[in-house]
Formats: structure tokens, C-alpha cells, sequence
């Protein structure tokens, strides 16, 4: 049992733009804003797209934004691209000093 | 160029041990926090444990703490992870990162090593 909640799995058309959620606590996504998203292709590494709710690190598209609201926090991905298909989590610090994971979310490009 | 490249992964019988290594290069090791992080066959991930840069501070999740010890050593550049009384549930790919300044982010991932533990 994961300790951040996203969805399964999500899809959309190219050219679309898709949101995946994350939803956590009091404790972790609503009292700090450490939320980071990371992208995995199969058999690949995961890679950082966001950290601290809304920042990208350098390399990374624009079409990539995070945002937080309360206990939840949000990727949006816009432009949808053929090369946006894989695996998607998000993360947060955990009080007292640990950092939580989502399941994941398969985004599937239609 | 950052790389993180680990080594160690192996099969081991339940209760069992194994070191885990992460040699970096690219960037100054002793300045960051640095951590584990697994991925059991067909599932998400799971932080495993993170160490301060100058190896004072340890973190662990409760799935593994009292039977892993991570540790590091800034003259080799090297990253450890010390695994004991294995389970079955902690077979595994288990990644090397790096943290962000902010710590509380990888913005570096090594290749991972795998970790079967199974009689």
C-alpha cells in the first residue's frame, strides 16, 4: 500500500493535455512543499520533472507544470506527446524525516 | 557529467545478507544527501533509506529499519547499503540517487541493481 494515492492510469490524444493527481495528507502533501513527479519508461531509471511542487529542473519541457492544492497535488501534461508514454509518480516528505511514494500512474497515448 | 553506477546485486537465501554499492562521479559527493530507493518486479517505487554529506545523519522507512544500514564514504565516493535478515518481499531493484540542494528530491538515478532473495 502506497503512501501517496494517484490513479492507475490515465490516456489522452496527442496535442492534449492530461492531469494525474497525487493525494496524501496533512502530514505530507498539504504541509510541505516538497511534492516531486518522476516520469519511467520501461526498464528505464525514473527521472525527475518536477520537484517542489512546481519546478523543473533544467532539460526539462515546459509542457511538464505542477501545481498543489490542500492535500493534493497535480501534473499536468500538455501538448501530449507520443514520447510521454510511461509511468508516472509522484512523491513527498513525510514527517518525520522520510519520503513517501504514489503507486504510480500509466499514462497511455491514444 | 553526474554518473551512478551500482553493483552488489545478487541472489540470496531468506535471511541472508548483501552489500549494495554505488560508485559516483561528476559532482562533489560529500555535498549531498544521498539515497536508496527500490522497485520490487512489476511495482512502484519505494524510498529505502537517505544519509546527510558528511554521513552523521541516516534515514531509513520502516520496512527495513533495524536490518539496513546505509553508509557512505567520501574518499572512495561511494555509496553503501548494508542489507540484513533479507525477506522475500525485499527482492528488488534498488537504485542509487542523488538529492537535490533541497533534499528532499533525486535529480540523479543510477542504472539499478537487482536483489532477488528466494530459497
Amino acid at each position: 500500500q502506497s503512501a501517496l494515492t494517484q490513479p492507475a492510469s490515465v490516456s489522452g490524444s496527442p496535442g492534449q493535455s492530461i492531469i494525474i493527481s497525487c493525494t496524501g495528507t496533512s502530514s505530507d502533501v498539504g504541509g510541505y512543499n516538497y511534492v516531486s513527479w518522476y516520469q519511467q519508461h520501461p526498464g528505464k531509471a525514473p527521472k525527475l520533472i518536477i520537484y517542489d511542487v512546481d519546478n523543473r529542473p533544467s532539460g526539462i519541457s515546459n509542457r511538464f507544470s505542477g501545481s498543489k492544492s490542500g492535500n493534493t497535488a497535480s501534473l499536468t501534461i500538455s501538448g501530449l506527446q507520443a514520447e510521454d508514454e510511461a509511468d508516472y509518480y509522484c512523491s513527498s516528505y513525510m514527517n518525520p524525516n522520510t519520503l513517501g511514494f504514489g503507486g504510480g500512474t500509466k499514462l497511455t497515448v491514444l | 557529467e553526474v554518473q551512478l553506477l551500482e553493483s552488489g546485486g545478487d541472489l540470496v537465501q531468506p535471511g541472508g545478507s548483501l552489500r549494495l554499492s554505488c560508485v559516483a562521479s561528476g559532482f562533489t559527493f560529500s555535498s549531498y544527501v544521498m539515497s536508496w530507493v527500490r522497485q520490487a518486479p512489476g511495482k512502484g517505487l519505494e524510498w529505502v533509506s537517505s544519509i546527510g554529506g558528511s554521513g552523521y545523519s541516516t534515514y531509513y522507512a520502516d520496512s527495513v529499519k533495524g536490518r539496513f544500514t546505509i553508509s557512505r564514504d567520501a574518499s572512495k565516493n561511494t555509496l553503501y547499503l548494508r542489507m540484513n535478515s533479507l525477506r522475500t518481499d525485499d527482492t528488488a531493484v534498488y537504485y542509487c540517487a542523488k538529492n537535490t540542494s533541497g533534499q528532499y528530491s533525486f535529480d540523479y538515478w543510477g542504472q539499478g541493481t537487482l536483489v532477488i532473495v528466494s530459497s
